[in-house]
């Protein structure tokens, strides 16, 4: 079975742009969850989709948003960037209630 | 608000010397318990978890962890840790009362001397 997948590894973007980060779950997953990893606050929960609909969100601003298609791949969109955003996001696709499993992240780094 | 605490957040230890790494959680309800761990460069991953059953339960490379429900507690142990366990380990919880939103500890650096 592949893994969770997620495009692209690494970003650069400047102050106010804005960016789509994509995650493609393990087949058979309904479940996609999205952290932001820094290594000063950790592994920070930003939001959560199941069957397409936001189950579980964290405490960001609204400047982070997502979406899940049909298929279980998820979206998550950060708009006008500050230079806090820079980080390794995260996705975790599970089954039920099981475990997550994590793809490789993106490395966003806002200039 | 559920919340997970790791004590320690930087641990150094020799070679075979004997780890246990501490998570608390608040929620008093039915959970789920986890350990993640990352190594340097590489994917989170599960290291073991506990939904029911035997307290006492086993995970990969030799790492076990005791669920004490008195004491809120799923502490990782492992009698002779070896310098390739240099990594993070994560402590999370999930809860059905709250829409199975896993809660993440701040996580445990662990540094292995050879």
């Amino acid at each position: 079975k592949a893994g969770v997948t997620q495009t692209p590894r690494y970003l650069i973007k400047t102050r106010g742009q804005q960016v789509t980060l994509s995650c493609s779950p393990i087949s058979g997953h309904r479940s996609v969850s999205w952290y932001q990893q820094t290594p000063g606050q950790g592994l920070q929960f930003l939001f959560e989709y199941f069957s397409e609909t936001q189950r579980n969100k964290g405490n960001f601003p609204g400047r982070f948003s997502g979406r899940q298609f049909s298929n279980s791949r998820s979206e998550m969109n950060v708009s006008t960037l500050e230079l806090g955003d820079s980080a390794l996001y995260l996705c975790a696709s599970s089954s039920f209630e099981d475990e997550q499993f994590f793809g490789p992240g993106t490395r966003l780094t806002v200039l | 608000a559920q919340s997970v605490s790791q004590h320690n957040h930087h641990v150094i230890l020799s070679e075979a010397a004997s780890l246990e790494l501490g998570c608390n959680y608040s929620y008093g309800g039915t959970v789920n318990l986890f350990w993640y761990v990352q190594y340097p460069g590489q994917h989170l991953q599960l290291l073991l978890k506990y939904f029911s059953g035997d307290p006492l339960v086993k995970g990969i490379k030799g790492f076990e962890a005791e669920f004490i429900k008195s004491k809120f507690s799923f502490n990782l142990r492992k009698p002779s840790v070896q310098w390739s366990d240099t990594a993070e380990y994560f402590c999370a919880v999930n809860a059905m009362d709250s829409n199975y939103q896993l809660i993440w500890g701040a996580g445990t650096k662990l540094i292995i001397k050879p």
